[in-house]
């Protein structure tokens, strides 16, 4: 079975700031893996999908790098709004997640 | 636009069959290529893939879960459901339904808002 790791598994950070998350597929996934965002009390939202592909809405700020074992979801300005748990995913297996806080 | 919503039981008893049903407005569930999907949350954790069901009837399972999921789909009634069997208190969790539009790899684009079911006597 494939693993996802993330690291790091929590980020503090302030508003502004240029964020990266990596996840580590444990065996080639090609580019088949999603990045979810998911606020406390909330359904995880799809933020990007194929590796690299912004989903509709999504702010210009989220983008998604990477193919094969290792991918990277950056933010390139911290917005408030941006404060929660980052996921990420291929088929039926997630990453453990990370909690971006504020610093 | 595509919603999707939880419905069932919020507690059930140790030993027991745990029961949901997803009810999707905004489509048909039995058009496209799409897998309907149910993932859960236990409090302060991580996703969880449970299983989903194809627009064919086909299943696929968590093979963790396996023995003891069953997902069926009620086209007439534009629903899914889950039932999970044999319930114990690690099965306590926020549970989501979600759609997968495409391929078995494409991403769950719709979620639903999530259910808490709690498993205690």
């Amino acid at each position: 079975d494939i693993q996802l790791t993330q690291s790091p598994s929590f980020l503090s950070a302030s508003v502004g700031d240029r964020v990266t998350i990596t996840c580590r597929a444990s065996q080639g996934i090609s580019s088949y893996l999603a990045w979810y965002q998911q606020k406390p009390g909330k359904a995880p939202k799809l933020l990007i999908y194929a590796a690299s592909t912004l989903q509709s809405g999504v702010p210009s700020r989220f983008s998604g790098s990477g193919s094969g074992t290792e991918f990277t979801l950056t933010i390139s300005s911290l917005q408030p709004e941006d404060f929660a748990t980052y996921y990420c995913q291929h088929a039926g297996t997630f990453g453990q997640g990370t909690k971006v806080e504020i610093k | 636009q595509v919603q999707l919503q939880e419905s069932g039981p919020g507690l059930v008893k140790p030993s027991q069959t745990l029961s949901l049903t997803c009810t999707v407005s905004g489509g048909s569930i039995s058009s496209g290529s799409y897998y309907w999907s149910w993932i859960r949350q236990p409090a302060g954790k991580g996703l969880e893939w449970i299983g989903r069901i194809y627009t064919s009837g086909s299943t696929n399972y968590n093979p963790s879960l396996k023995s003891r999921v069953t997902i069926s789909v009620d086209t007439s009634k534009n629903q899914f459901s889950l039932k999970l069997s044999s319930v114990t208190a690690a099965d306590t969790a926020v549970y989501y339904c979600a759609r997968v539009q495409g391929g078995g790899l494409a991403p769950f684009d719709y979620w639903g808002q999530g259910t808490l079911v709690t498993v205690s006597s």
